[in-house]
């Protein structure tokens, strides 16, 4: 069973830094999930990921499927980005395994 | 266009008491998913359909938890006698099953609490 870390566990930083949340996983895998998750809010996905790395706005996804070893960066923080982070891996089949999560508060 | 709807969005019940939480995944989407979140922790998987069939669930605690979607859209999570215990947010998710990994959609949750 793939068993998911991540990395810190709390989060507390000033609007404008810039923050990287990591994850590791124990199993070798095909995809890699990075998600949102408000406080009393649904998960929103953030990036698929199975190599290199994506971008989308302010938000960065890394992978490196050698070392099992994943990042999410945030440039330019803001408020609005508090949030808990996971990351989710394939267990066995179709099925998935989300990490702790990363709950990230970002002071004006 | 819809993303996964998930009602209710509160349940509040008595222990013992039966309830039923309904998932309705994106159109389409033939791979569906339940999980359960406790305050701080991340989402723990029950059960998940491919199509009308369960495929996989090895994640529901006990008899006690029973899901179905037979007609490989809706799916319907059963509790019966509910316990304190029991008390989380249970999220659904959705997917396509395609040749390789597809993204996940996620419901906003149902938040049951048993008193």
């Amino acid at each position: 069973k793939n068993e998911v870390e991540q990395s810190p566990q709390n989060l507390t930083a000033q609007e404008g830094e810039f923050i990287t949340i990591n994850c590791s996983y124990s199993v070798g895998i095909s995809a890699l999930h990075w998600l949102q998750q408000h406080p009393g809010g649904g998960i929103v996905s953030l990036f698929m990921l199975s190599s290199g790395k994506k971008k989308h706005g302010r938000l960065i996804a890394t992978i490196n499927i050698q070392e099992k070893h994943s990042s999410l960066h945030i440039t330019a923080s803001h408020p609005r980005d508090s949030a808990v982070y996971i990351c989710a891996v394939p267990a066995d089949g179709q099925n998935f395994v989300f990490g702790p999560g990363t709950r990230l508060s970002v002071l004006p | 266009g819809a993303g996964v709807s998930q009602t209710p969005s509160n349940k509040v019940t008595e222990k013992g008491k039966y309830v039923e939480l309904r998932c309705d995944p994106i159109s389409g989407h033939t791979a569906l998913y339940w999980y359960r979140q406790s305050l701080g922790q991340g989402p723990e998987f029950l059960i998940y359909f491919q199509g009308t069939g369960a495929a996989d669930d090895s994640g529901l605690p006990n008899d006690r938890f029973f899901a179905v979607r037979p007609e490989g859209s809706v799916s319907t999570l059963k509790i019966q006698r509910t316990e304190r215990g029991d008390s989380a947010v249970y999220l659904c998710a959705s997917s396509l099953l395609g040749q390789g990994p597809t993204p996940l959609h996620f419901g906003n949750g149902t938040r049951l609490t048993v008193t």
